[in-house]
This record gives structure tokens, sequence and C-alpha cells, in this order.
């Protein structure tokens, strides 16, 4: 079974709200994740990188204000995208760290669908 | 197959066929590469890995090529199957270990019974 889990699997917003979406490490604890985003028919795109207890990485270009990443626990962090607009319409994808073996799994992403 | 360029590559294959799919990388720092497969609206998927100081690599019915003088990195697959359709992507390691990845533009591989 999945070992990283994301939550929302699928959000549809209105313009302008923020949405929440969560990563959580189900079988063990993860120093850090990593936050992608993926548009139709492109590549995974690093968002930024978070590290339990203290403040996430931002990839250049990344807007950090817009998009708020919290990893207050060794099992959950998230992403919360402010004022969506229909261009953050996109498949958000997190990655999980294994803080004692270095294993990298994927969750099963999160569709964003801003009207 | 096609390497990765600016568009997303596609590659047909007949089930039973092997399949090879490229991958140009960028940076002669990288040391260590996976390829991963995503299928439609799911999460990337693990292959198989190398690390730079291997050149091949094989599991169950992949093997993964890596030549660092060319900066090229390769999936093999055996006797392609139907359930092998997605897309495929590489992705490279800049040093450390963070597992910082980036991903390369991925190539789509259909399979046709």
């Amino acid at each position: 079974g999945a070992v990283v889990s994301q939550h929302p699997s699928w959000v549809i917003c209105k313009s302008g709200t923020s949405v929440k979406i969560e990563c959580r490490s189900l079988d063990f604890q993860a120093t850090t994740m990593f936050w992608y985003r993926q548009f139709p028919k492109q590549s995974l795109m690093l968002m930024a990188t978070s590290n339990e207890g203290s403040k996430a990485t931002y990839e250049q270009g990344v807007e950090k204000d817009k998009f708020l990443i919290n990893h207050a626990s060794l099992t959950l962090s998230t992403l919360t995208v402010t004022s969506a607009h229909p261009e953050d319409s996109s498949f958000y994808i997190c990655s999980a760290r294994d803080g004692t073996t270095g294993e990298l799994f994927f969750g099963e992403g999160s569709r964003l669908t801003v009207l | 197959g096609e390497s990765v360029g600016l568009h997303l590559p596609t590659l047909s294959v007949q089930e039973g066929d092997n399949s090879i799919i490229n991958c140009a990388y960028s940076n002669s720092a990288s040391d260590y590469f996976i390829w991963y497969k995503q299928e439609s609206g799911k999460g990337p998927q693990f292959i198989i890995d190398i690390r730079s100081n291997m050149d091949k690599r094989q599991g169950q019915r992949v093997t993964v090529l890596l030549n660092k003088t060319v900066k090229h990195l390769s999936l093999q697959i055996a006797a392609t199957q139907p359930g092998d359709s997605a897309v495929y992507f590489c992705a490279e390691n800049i040093g450390g270990s963070n597992y910082k990845l980036t991903f390369g533009k991925g190539t789509l591989l259909t399979v046709n019974p």
C-alpha cells in the first residue's frame, strides 16, 4: 500500500480562495519532504523543499507567500495555495524521504482545479 | 526511442517487443539517477535507480544504462506489456544526499496489443 498519502486527491475551488493539501508519511518519519507541480503533458517541477521544524526552501520563481509550506511534524507537510487563481490549476505531488533509510517515496498527487 | 527534448517524446511498440527509452541529463555533478513510471492521474512510481559509479543495473524486465561520458541514461524494458503503457521520467540527483531530484521531460510509451 501507499506509504505517502496526499489529501485531498482532488479539489475544486473558486478563484480567490485558499486550498490546503496535506502530505503524510504513513510508515516512517520524513525529515525532508518535497513539493512538485505538474501541468498537463509536462514534467514534474520542484517547487520547494520542506524540512521538519524549519522554513521551506523555495525554488527560483516560486512565490513563498502564495504557496505556504508547513512541515510541523515528522509525518506531515502541508501546502497551502493562497488566493488561488485558474493558472494555479495543476497536479501537486509530494515526496518524502525516510530519515532512517534515506528512501524516497512519492504521493499519489492532488489535482487542484480553480474555477 | 527519442531523447528528451522540448516536447513530450512518444514511443509506440508492439506487445512483446523490447522498449528503449532515452534521457539526456545536463549536470555532470549528478551522482544518482532514477527512472519513474507515471500513469495518468497518479504519482510517479519508482522503477529502477543507478548510481554514478555504475554503468548498468538490471531489475525485473528492466535495465538501466548510464553513459557519463555523454550524459545519457536509458531504460530498457524487455517483453513490453500493455500495462507498461505510461509516461516514463528520468530524474537526477544533483549531488548530496537529500534526494532533491530534477526530472526530465518524460517519454510517453504506448504498447499496442
